[in-house]
């Protein structure tokens, strides 16, 4: 990818069950954002957090970002079938106006 | 948040064809951006399309084989030229939300060539 890569490449879990994904980007950041992709339709935006921030919480989501590390994790709780998706993270470069993404990590979750 | 629209939604191609992808905000946007999105993979950014300028491509993108216009702040459109079945893949609009930080996208423009 231009700007990072995701790990796992594909997950899969029961419902109920906690999904965890990294990012691990190449270059100084403004922001990262994570976003959620069904069946090949387009993004939805999830969550955004701050060069200097460390941790975000919106719902059953966390993020983490260590900028030394240049990786971030994005935490599912309580997971549901219809968290199944493909998720990608975004930086966008610090300076550039403009932003990238990892190489995605496919979700499943099994009912 | 921006609302995008994209046409077409989905389109089968001849190989050597040209196709034009339109991409309609509902809002007043500075920055718009191209990605393209092969089967399975993650997204790549093809250009930044600024209104009032030229766009600006990415490394290994070039504006014979995509030419972008943006001719006003709510409006842009992509060409995919000279169609081989590699440009099989959805293509996708996105703007930068007037608030800066976050990236809005239509719904895509899957396209396969054959």
């Amino acid at each position: 990818s231009q700007q990072g890569e995701e790990d796992p490449q594909a997950l899969s879990i029961q419902e109920g069950e906690n999904a965890t994904m990294n990012c691990s980007y190449k270059t100084s950041i403004n922001n990262l954002q994570w976003y959620r992709q069904n069946s090949g339709r387009g993004l939805v935006h999830l969550i955004l957090i701050r060069s200097n921030e460390r941790e975000k919480h919106s719902g059953r989501l966390r993020v983490t970002l260590d900028t030394s590390k240049k990786s971030s994790s994005l935490l599912i709780t309580a997971s549901r079938a219809a968290d199944t998706a493909s998720y990608f993270c975004a930086t966008d470069r610090y300076n550039f106006n403009k932003f990238y993404f990892g190489s995605g990590t496919k979700l499943n979750v099994k009912p | 948040s921006a609302v995008i629209s994209q046409k077409p939604s989905r389109d089968i191609c001849q190989r050597g064809t040209s196709l034009t992808i339109q991409c309609q905000v509902d809002s007043q946007v500075t920055m718009m951006f191209w990605y393209r999105q092969q089967p399975g993979q993650s997204l790549t950014l093809i250009a930044t399309a600024n209104q009032g300028s030229e766009a600006t491509y990415e490394s290994g993108f070039v504006i014979d084989k995509f030419p972008i216009s943006r001719p006003n702040l709510t409006f842009s459109t992509l060409t995919v030229s000279n169609m081989s079945p590699e440009d099989s893949s959805i293509y996708l609009c996105s703007v930068r939300g007037n608030s800066g930080n976050t990236i809005y996208f239509g719904e895509g423009s899957w396209l396969t060539v054959v």
